[in-house]
């Protein structure tokens, strides 16, 4: 079983539309998460770490929940630019690892 | 601060070939790693450090070799290079200080092995 999971998509939604992502995670011992974007042939990037509490961060909203091992991505008021591969990330530091989905693709379509 | 550097930023291989991917990072991270991604697949671990002098196996390491002399760089050694080492290698780097763990990575290095 890989450590995290996430639905691949596609997502193809319109703008302005409200997009969320799931993603679940096996280690209970995982202890810091993570939403990244990766455009096409670029590096990932950081775009939001996710807390108990949840966050948010503009349009993004981030969500955790332990009990249930599992992590969410709400994205609103989708912009053309936000079209990219979203990665759920799991750090365990008694591995020192960080685990990545395979990533969910997202077009937001004019 | 320029954040993860790597270089070159494209390189085309013969097989059998041998070449050392850089990675650097002025952030003072402790911790850095090396991940390759295949067309359409997602990132793999290849080796990981967390300090100097301090080296670690990943979830792929055959083929490749790395060394942490310093804590700004961790170069990656790839020895008698085969197709199927053509990928993109991402260099990242995190800091365990604050328990955040944030991960940030280099822009990468695309390897053609031919």
């Amino acid at each position: 079983r890989k450590e995290v999971e996430q639905d691949p998509g596609p997502f193809n939604v319109p703008e302005g539309a409200t997009v969320a992502f799931n993603c679940t995670y096996s280690n209970s011992a995982s202890q810091s998460f993570f939403w990244y974007r990766q455009d096409c042939r670029k590096e990932p990037k950081l775009l939001m770490s996710v807390y108990s509490s949840g966050n948010e961060d503009g349009r993004f909203t981030a969500q955790l929940n332990r009990a249930s091992q599992y992590i969410s991505l709400l994205i609103r008021d989708s912009k053309l630019s936000d079209s990219a591969t979203y990665l759920c990330v799991a750090f365990r530091s008694d591995g020192n690892q960080f685990y990545f989905g395979t990533g969910t693709s997202l077009t937001v379509i004019p | 601060n320029a954040g993860v550097t790597q270089t070159p930023k494209f390189r085309i291989l013969k097989i059998g070939q041998s070449m050392t991917l850089q990675c650097t990072q002025d952030m003072n991270h402790n911790y850095m790693y090396w991940y390759r991604q295949d067309p359409g697949m997602g990132l793999k671990l290849i080796y990981y450090s967390v300090g100097a002098g301090i080296t670690d196996k990943g979830e792929v390491p055959n083929g490749y070799n790395v060394s942490r002399s310093t804590t700004e760089d961790f170069p990656l050694r790839l020895e008698l290079a085969a197709p199927s080492q053509t990928s993109v290698y991402f260099c990242a780097s995190s800091y365990s200080g604050t328990g955040s763990y944030e991960q940030y990575f280099g822009p990468g290095t695309r390897l053609t092995v031919t």
